[in-house]
């Protein structure tokens, strides 16, 4: 078992432009979580996977905002023409199916200048 | 909509020493879960413990248990025995049941506790 898994760790970019977060989630984990962490608070729900169906997604998810799991496996999160806003801390998580406990990713820190 | 609230944003123990660490919530559910998660500096965050809520008998992990207090809607966290280790942000979480739709857990801001050699 590798756990949850993420990539990149960290990512500098300029305002304006886009990102792609990847996740990969437990093997065989039917559900995947997105959730933004920024200084000092808990994290935010930003969406959820039930295989490949988005099921929700938060007030939070602006436009920029996207999120695909073509194949019920990785999910990634995508950051249209980037914010100083969206520097945060991108977080993914996975869960079996019939049971209720989130296994966290390390998260991709976002810095967008 | 439910909310978790952690009203200690930092404390501070002895290594060995016990310490006990506050949550609230608010809900309107009656089936719920309820999870203790640990973040150490740089590194990703953990599972402590879980709590559902029909189960009287409160969650024990090791060195850490909880006080769950369903009507007063309390969930604190007690680390026995504070390692050097334990120090990191601790956050409370909770979840509605599966059955209710949309399981994302919803976090407190969290307490940062430093564990003193």
């Amino acid at each position: 078992d590798t756990g949850v898994s993420q990539d990149p760790r960290h990512k500098i970019t300029k305002r304006g432009q886009n990102v792609t977060f990847r996740c990969d989630p437990i093997s065989e984990h039917n559900r995947l979580y997105w959730y933004r962490q920024t200084l000092g608070q808990g994290p935010e729900f930003l969406t959820y996977f039930q295989n490949e169906a988005q099921l929700e997604k938060s007030r939070l998810l602006s436009d920029r905002f996207s999120a695909e799991r073509p194949k019920g496996s990785f999910s990634t999160l995508e950051i249209q023409r980037t914010e100083q806003g969206d520097s945060a801390m991108y977080l993914c998580a996975s869960s079996p199916g019939l049971q209720e406990t989130q296994y966290f990713g390390p998260g991709t820190r976002l810095l967008v200048l | 909509a439910q909310t978790v609230t952690q009203s200690q944003p930092e404390m501070s123990v002895q290594e060995a020493e016990t310490v006990t660490l506050s949550c609230t919530y608010d809900t309107s559910e009656n089936n719920y879960y309820l999870f203790w998660y640990k973040q150490p500096p740089s590194r990703q965050m953990i599972l402590v413990i879980r709590q559902e809520a029909y189960k009287q008998q409160n969650a024990t992990e090791n060195r850490f248990s909880v006080n769950f207090q369903k009507a007063a809607k309390s969930f604190s966290l007690k680390i026995s025995d504070s390692q050097l280790g334990d120090t990191a942000m601790y956050f409370c979480a909770f979840m509605k049941p599966l059955n209710s739709g949309n399981t994302p857990l919803v976090f407190g801001k969290g307490t940062r506790l430093s564990v003193i050699a």
